[in-house]
This record gives C-alpha cells, sequence and structure tokens, in this order.
C-alpha cells in the first residue's frame, strides 16, 4: 500500500478564495482524521470519520471549515472563504481500528493564505 | 479529559549523549492506549510505539526505550548514544478507544542533537 496520499503537498492561495485539501487513505482502515499544525497550537486534531461518517467535528474552528468523507478512499477539508490564521500544515491520518492499532499520517497539505 | 503534556519544548544535547523526553498523560479511564511519533525536519508525522494500559513492560527497539509508569501517568522515551539523524521533534500521543476514538497529541518537544 502506498500509505495515506495527500495532495496538494502545498498550496499558496489568496485571502477569501476557497481551498480544498485531499486525502486517501490506506485501503482497509476504518477511521480518518484531519488534523492541523501550528507552532502555536501544536497537532489539533479537527474532525474524524468512522466508516465514512463524521463522528466528532468539535475542533473544526469555524463555519469556514467542512470535511467530507464520500467514500472509503476519499476526504477532502474546504476552507471557504480562507483567512491569513488558516495558513498551517494539515494532515490526514487513517487508522484501522480503534483497538489495538496506530494512525498512519500523510505527508501533509502546507497551506499559505496571503 | 484526556490531555498530553510534554513540559520540554526544546532539547538540546551533544551527539553520543543519552537523552530523555517526559511525557505525562491525563486520563479518566481504565483501558487507553500510549503512542510516541516523531517528525524529522521533512514534516512527516512517522509512527515509533503504541503501548495500552495493562502492558506496564518497559520497551527496547535499539536505541530507542520507553518507560511506563502507570503510578505517575508518565511514558516518557529514551535515546540512548545520540545520534544526528535522531534530531527531530517527538510527539506523545493518547486515546482512549473505549471513550472515543480520538487521537490526542501533545504540544512536541524538538530535540536538537549537536555534532
Amino acid at each position: 500500500d502506498a500509505g495515506v496520499i495527500q495532495s496538494p503537498r502545498h498550496e499558496v492561495t489568496e485571502m477569501g478564495q476557497e481551498v480544498t485539501l485531499r486525502c486517501k487513505p490506506i485501503s482497509g482502515h476504518d477511521y480518518l482524521f484531519w488534523y492541523r499544525q501550528t507552532m502555536m497550537r501544536g497537532l489539533e486534531l479537527l474532525i474524524y470519520f468512522n466508516n465514512n461518517v463524521p463522528i466528532d467535528d468539535s475542533g473544526m474552528p469555524e463555519d469556514r471549515f467542512s470535511a467530507k468523507m464520500p467514500n472509503a478512499s476519499f476526504s477532502t477539508l474546504k476552507i471557504q472563504p480562507s483567512e491569513p490564521r488558516d495558513s498551517a500544515v494539515y494532515f490526514c491520518a487513517s487508522m484501522g481500528t480503534a483497538l489495538n492499532t496506530e494512525a498512519f499520517f500523510g505527508q501533509g497539505t502546507r497551506l499559505t493564505v496571503v | 479529559a484526556q490531555k498530553v503534556t510534554q513540559a520540554q519544548t526544546e532539547i538540546s544535547v551533544v551527539e553520543k549523549e543519552d537523552v530523555t523526553l517526559d511525557c505525562v498523560y491525563e486520563t479518566r479511564d481504565t483501558t487507553y492506549y500510549l503512542f510516541w511519533y516523531k517528525q524529522p525536519p521533512s514534516g512527516e508525522l512517522v509512527f515509533l510505539i503504541r503501548r495500552n494500559s495493562f502492558d506496564e513492560q518497559n520497551e527496547i527497539s535499539g536505541r530507542y526505550s520507553w518507560n511506563f509508569q502507570k503510578s505517575t501517568s508518565s511514558f516518557n522515551f529514551t535515546i540512548t548514544a545520540s545520534q544526528v539523524v535522531d534530531s527531530a521533534v517527538y510527539f506523545c500521543a493518547l486515546s482512549d478507544p473505549l471513550r472515543d476514538d480520538k487521537i490526542i497529541f501533545g504540544k512536541g518537544t524538538r530535540l536538537h542533537i549537536l555534532p
């Protein structure tokens, strides 16, 4: 398996634009997580899915953020409209089951909003 | 509430020295998992170890060792004979799979190994 695949690796956009980050989890994994990493706040869990269903989105900072998982092999995190304070590295991770397994992370998407 | 504290923000040691990274966690559950991840300068997050709450045996993997002590709610990570390639940010994390499926991370410790 190629691991968790995120795209794009880098994104630079202007304030106010819509940004869509993409993630392909490891095949057969039941869980998918979206994290945001910043210097100030570290790794924050934004939302996670179990079997394509959003379970907890309490970490999503504002209504400008939304995430979907239309099928077991694809998820998106969308920011609309984007703001400079959204600049961060966004990680997607997938996990097989909740018990006795670990999360595998993608390479991350470095988002810069200017 | 679940919480992971890595009090050491940044550590610098000279190559070949031993170094211990501290991790203290909080949870009300008796079943939980603890993890360590490494984030090298290239940015990816690399899984190092998972430990469940019922297994307090210390683990050794090459130059890496982990000390899990439930009495002090700690899961410390020691690198023996450190090398420059060990320079990275190290994250400790906690999950309570019987409560929810979140994995909560500490703020990380940035480790510099000086040649």
